[in-house]
């Protein structure tokens, strides 16, 4: 089983801000990467250590972190934001973990 | 910019072994920043980390996996690989090759190959 986890599936009206999260123990030690991913792609990083973006990310994208959870904000979501989200940590010895992944349906 | 690419076998028979090749272009698998990884992803289902390597070849694997997995890097080809024994069903699923990045305060995967679908069956 994940030690990360995430609501399986979160909705959202078009131009409002959702919150997805992600709750683990790892986290109170490091930082979550979001990956955003569309059927038949492969994941796209989105947010990673504090609250950086790679080139290319909308600033609608954001993260955040309290204590043993980790949030990814996206603040006036739009149709192509639609896909699953997974948060990424590190655990002991250098393994990475996943969360479970998240669905977004933006209504 | 940075490219990953899979290759191997699309089909493995239970019980025998899975390899996979990851080829990087556009940069040196020996830089000093980065650690290379394999992640999986069952149809219909979730991510998961399989193990990861630095170039020196020190490695960090899936405790659920650990046994079953070995990943290694070849310099010279600019290659890393990874050999999965005894496979069953449960390890059919589409193999992502990637670029890892580790700091203090965490982690993040920049690059990912396009993925490969490897299905176990007779």
């Amino acid at each position: 089983s994940s030690e990360l986890t995430q609501d399986p599936a979160v909705s959202v009206a078009l131009g409002q801000t959702v919150r997805i999260t992600c709750q683990g123990d790892s986290l109170r030690s490091y930082y979550a990467s979001w990956y955003q991913q569309k059927p038949g792609q492969a994941p796209v990083l989105v947010i990673y250590a504090k609250n950086n973006r790679p080139s290319g990310i909308p600033d609608r994208f954001s993260g955040s972190r309290s204590e043993d959870t980790a949030s990814l904000t996206i603040t006036g979501a739009q149709a192509e934001d639609e896909a699953d989200y997974y948060c990424n940590s590190r655990s002991s010895g250098n393994h990475l973990v996943f969360g479970e992944g998240t669905k977004l349906t933006v209504l | 910019q940075l490219q990953l690419q899979e290759s191997g076998p699309g089909l493995v028979k239970p019980s025998e072994t899975l390899s996979l090749t990851c080829s990087v272009s556009g940069g040196s698998i020996d830089s000093s920043s980065s650690y290379w990884g394999w992640i999986r992803q069952p149809p219909g289902k979730g991510l998961e980390s399989i193990g990861n390597i630095y170039y020196s070849g020190s490695t960090h694997y899936n405790p659920s996996l650990e046994s079953r997995v070995t990943i290694s890097v070849d310099t010279p080809t600019n290659q890393f690989s990874l050999r999965l024994s005894s496979v069953t069903a449960a390890d059919t699923a589409v193999y992502y090759c990637a670029r890892l990045t580790l700091y203090g305060s965490g982690s993040h995967i920049e690059y990912w190959g396009q993925g490969t679908l490897v299905t176990v069956s007779s």
